[in-house]
């Protein structure tokens, strides 16, 4: 799979589900990040997780790491219409971030 | 709540014209970043910047881009002879340490060549 790589690729859950969305890479990193970008919008950043960080809460997100298997998972509980975007990971190395595909949320009323 | 700005958020230029697409970042922030996401396909990293010399470039960063920080609070991005493929959507960030930390990005100037 290619640094940062999503999956899936697409999502449609009911409003009050929850959302898991996973990341994988390649290469080692410094930390991993994930985004959400509404459409033709700019990104916004969520949460952080360092390398030596196994998991990490934010409000109703919840974001694990697993650096021995290089992957990541990003978990929204009880999702409203709101959360309805793309969600890119982003591995940084060196300050350089190098995002996947992005996985499509569609969260449905 | 600090953040990276970019101006101007809609640009439409003719196909060969150059362009210049600026940022501000945050203002103790010392590593400086440019990205780009065409339509429908993933952020892809161009270049980052630090102490005034660009620090990495890919291998989309060509002859045509140029950075520059011409004073002490922006940040610019200028292509020199636009292309078709040029249009995009350009995110500029910035952080405070190279490593461990946050990068901000702007909301992007979505660049539109005809």
């Amino acid at each position: 799979s290619q640094q940062g790589e999503e999956d899936p690729q697409a999502l449609s859950i009911q409003e009050g589900e929850n959302a898991t969305m996973n990341c994988s890479y390649k290469t080692s990193i410094n930390n991993l990040q994930w985004y959400r970008q509404n459409s033709g919008r700019g990104l916004v950043h969520l949460i952080l997780i360092r390398s030596n960080e196994r998991e990490k809460h934010s409000g109703r997100l919840r974001v694990t790491l697993d650096t021995s298997k290089k992957s990541s998972s990003l978990l929204i509980t009880a999702s409203r219409a709101a959360d309805t975007a793309s969600y890119f990971c982003a591995t940084a190395r060196a300050g350089k971030s190098t995002f996947g595909d992005g996985t499509t949320l569609t969260v449905k009323p | 709540e600090p953040e990276v700005t970019q101006t101007p958020s809609h640009q439409v230029t003719q196909m060969g014209q150059e362009v210049i697409l600026r940022c501000v970042p945050i203002s103790n922030h010392l590593y400086f970043y440019w990205y780009r996401q065409i339509l429908g396909q993933k952020v892809e990293f161009l270049v980052s910047f630090y102490n005034n010399e660009i620090s990495e470039k890919s291998e989309i960063f060509d002859d045509q881009f140029s950075v520059e920080r011409p004073d002490g609070s922006n940040f610019t991005l200028k292509i020199r002879s636009t292309k078709l493929e040029d249009s995009a959507m350009y995110f500029c960030a910035s952080s405070e340490y190279e490593g461990d930390t946050e990068a901000f990005f702007g909301q992007g100037t979505r660049l539109t060549v005809v």
